[in-house]
Order: C-alpha cells, then structure tokens, then sequence
C-alpha cells in the first residue's frame, strides 16, 4: 500500500523568506501523481501544485517549486518570498494513475506553517 | 477552477437523529466524488469513493450504515450521518474529480458537524 510521510509537524519562517517542506512517500507504482495542498484555518483545501511522475521537470507554480527526487521518493515544497497568507497547514499527497476516476488521494499527516513578521 | 459546494457548512444535533451534508459541483459534471473526515490538527481521512449511480465504496472501518452516501446526479453527492452520536462530531469534506486523466482534485468548503 501507498504511503506518504511528512516529518515535520510544524515549521517556521520569516516573511520574505525560503522555507522547504519535506514529504516523502512509498509506491511500487511506476506512474502516479503527487500534490501539495494547502489547508488555511477556512479549512478550505486548496491545491498548491501538482507533479506528474512520468515529467522530469520539477513543477513551478509562481513562489512555489517542488524537487521532485523519484528515485529517491521525495517531493519536497520551497515556497519562496513567503507572505503572511501562506501560513496554513500544508499536505502532501499522493494519487496512482492507474484505475482512472476512482483512484484514490493519500494525505500525509501535515505540516503546519507559520510566516513571522 | 472547478467550484465544489458543501451544505451545510456547519450542522449542531442532537444525538440519536441524522444529520445529511450535501456535495455539489457547480461548473462541471462530476462521475466520481469522495468524502473525507478530518479531526482537529490531523489528516484528512478518506471514508468513502461515492460514483454516480451506483452503491458508494467504502473505506475500511468505515461503516456504511452509519454514514449512508448516495450519487444521485453528476452534480449531487449526498453523506447523511444515521443515528448521530458525539463521537461522530467532526469536520466532513468532499472531493470532485474533473476528469479521471489529470488527477486533480478540487474540493469543497467542508462541513463542521457537533452532535450534542
């Protein structure tokens, strides 16, 4: 079975500052996808970035990258130039590509950020 | 992107009745959504994959009794909590698929349910 591992429970940063968030995960799968979502205290969930496996290249979304390591399992989030709406909690998550419509998105456990003035 | 709607937002009952939360796409036709639950500081805990026009499939441990799904529409999903108790207060969410080869999930606003 799938599973995705978020090590860091909390994190801090300055505004204006980089912060990286680490997320590795565990899949026999050759293809799948992997999310960042992020969850502000609306706990409105909302998809930061998303990465196909199949793509070398790292995903960039404006102030936010991942590195995506494959061989290595590990797709980790830098947020850039990090503002004060970007404290929120912050999950990893994984999807399989195979089984279409009803495949499933595995969360890790989260990581709360908080943005210091 | 794709806008997903829950109602109610937020639900207080009794224990003993039940409680339904709906789950709406509004732009788009959605032949598969999930539900999740969420407890305070924790993940989200996926209990059920609803599709349209068929019986729901759940999760295990989940009981399908107690929290009956339905999909009756490409728009509607329905989670309705059976004989709620106070353990089954929580924070309910649904997911929306737009399309089965981007993998992309949007997901709606969540629903805070307190069972007294």
């Amino acid at each position: 079975a799938q599973t995705v591992t978020q090590s860091q429970p909390e994190m801090s940063v300055q505004e204006a500052e980089t912060v990286t968030l680490s997320c590795t995960y565990d899949t026999s799968e050759s293809d799948y996808y992997l999310f960042w979502y992020k969850q502000p205290p609306s706990r409105q969930m909302i998809l930061v970035i998303r990465q196909e496996a199949y793509k070398q290249q790292n995903a960039t979304e404006n102030r936010f990258s991942v590195n995506f390591q494959k061989a290595a399992k590990s797709f980790s989030l830098k947020i850039s130039d990090s503002q004060l709406g970007d404290a929120a909690m912050y999950f990893c998550a994984y999807m399989g590509s195979y089984g279409g419509a009803t495949n499933k998105l595995i969360f890790g456990t989260g990581t709360l950020l908080a943005v210091q003035p | 992107g794709a806008v997903v709607s829950q109602h109610p937002s937020w639900v207080i009952c009794k224990s003993g009745t039940s409680v339904k939360i709906e789950c709406r796409s509004l732009d788009f036709q959605a032949t598969t959504m999930f539900w999740y639950r969420q407890f305070p500081k924790q993940s989200l805990m996926l209990m059920a994959t609803s599709n349209e026009g068929s019986k729901a499939t759940y999760e295990q441990g989940v009981e399908k009794d107690k929290f009956l799904i339905n999909h009756a529409s490409l728009t509607l999903s329905t989670l309705t909590v059976t004989s709620a108790h106070p353990e089954d207060s929580s924070f309910y969410i649904c997911s929306a698929r737009v399309s089965a080869n981007t993998g992309e999930l949007f997901f709606g606003e969540g629903s805070r349910l307190t069972v007294l």
